[in-house]
């Protein structure tokens, strides 16, 4: 059974750092063809990908955010964390991580997903 | 402004069926697989069809989806009320070297 799930603060402040964390079970980051990847939805609009990092630790950014994001993993405690420097209110959006897999490449897709976190951006 | 345009609504009442259309560019739908997801009310979004047109162990075979070009469709026949929810495609984009989301789309039944 695969599961994922987001932790991290739910309120942080204009400017601050935001650090997410994304713990899963089920499968190995270590294995070919598998990735996660982090999704954010702010309320009520559309979902928008943030970043990715695959098995062989190849990373990927979105372009209009790459400057603030990074992405890393832990392989040995099956988790993965975001960061997003500079927050400002427009970030305040539900942070998704998600499995990706690439079960006949090049590109994959989101297969499993976690429940979300809300994380608020306001003084 | 989304890099995949989806109609942001679609209606039809039940039994039906219905199509949602995503529309793209040579650098994404056009040289990269489409997937669709479903996302319920307050739940997290759920793979509903990947790879243009293959439908996820569990998934309702109610649900195709298929490309053509650089646009892609998802098709729900036999329409429930518990299939109103927002609809996205994805789709890798070689131009942005990222993946991308559609507006999203709001199925209601009637």
């Amino acid at each position: 059974q695969i599961t994922l799930k987001e932790s991290g603060p739910t309120l942080v402040k204009p400017t601050q750092t935001l650090t997410l964390t994304c713990t899963f079970s089920g499968f190995s980051l270590s294995t070919s063809g598998v990735g996660v990847g982090w999704i954010r939805q702010p309320p009520g609009k559309a979902l928008e990908w943030l970043a990715l990092i695959y098995w062989d630790d190849d990373k990927r950014y979105s372009p209009s955010l790459k400057s603030r994001l990074t992405i890393t993993k832990d392989t040995s405690k099956n988790q993965v964390v975001l960061t997003m420097t500079n927050m400002d209110p427009v970030d305040t959006a539900t942070y998704y991580c998600a499995r990706y897999y690439d079960s006949s490449g090049p590109h994959g897709y989101f297969d499993y997903w976690g429940q979300g976190t809300l994380v608020t951006v306001s003084s | 402004q989304s890099v995949l345009t989806q109609p942001p609504s679609v209606s039809e009442a039940p039994r039906q069926r219905v199509t949602i259309s995503c529309s793209g560019s040579s650098s994404n739908i056009g040289n990269n697989a489409v997937n669709w997801y479903q996302q319920l009310p307050g739940k997290a979004p759920k793979l509903l069809i990947y790879y243009d047109d293959l439908l996820p162990s569990g998934v309702s075979d109610r649900f195709s989806g298929s490309k053509s070009g650089t646009s892609a469709s998802l098709a729900i026949s036999g329409l429930q009320s518990e299939d109103e929810a927002d609809y996205y495609c994805a789709a890798w984009d070689d131009s942005l070297n990222g993946l991308v989301f559609g507006g999203g789309t709001k199925l209601t039944v009637l």
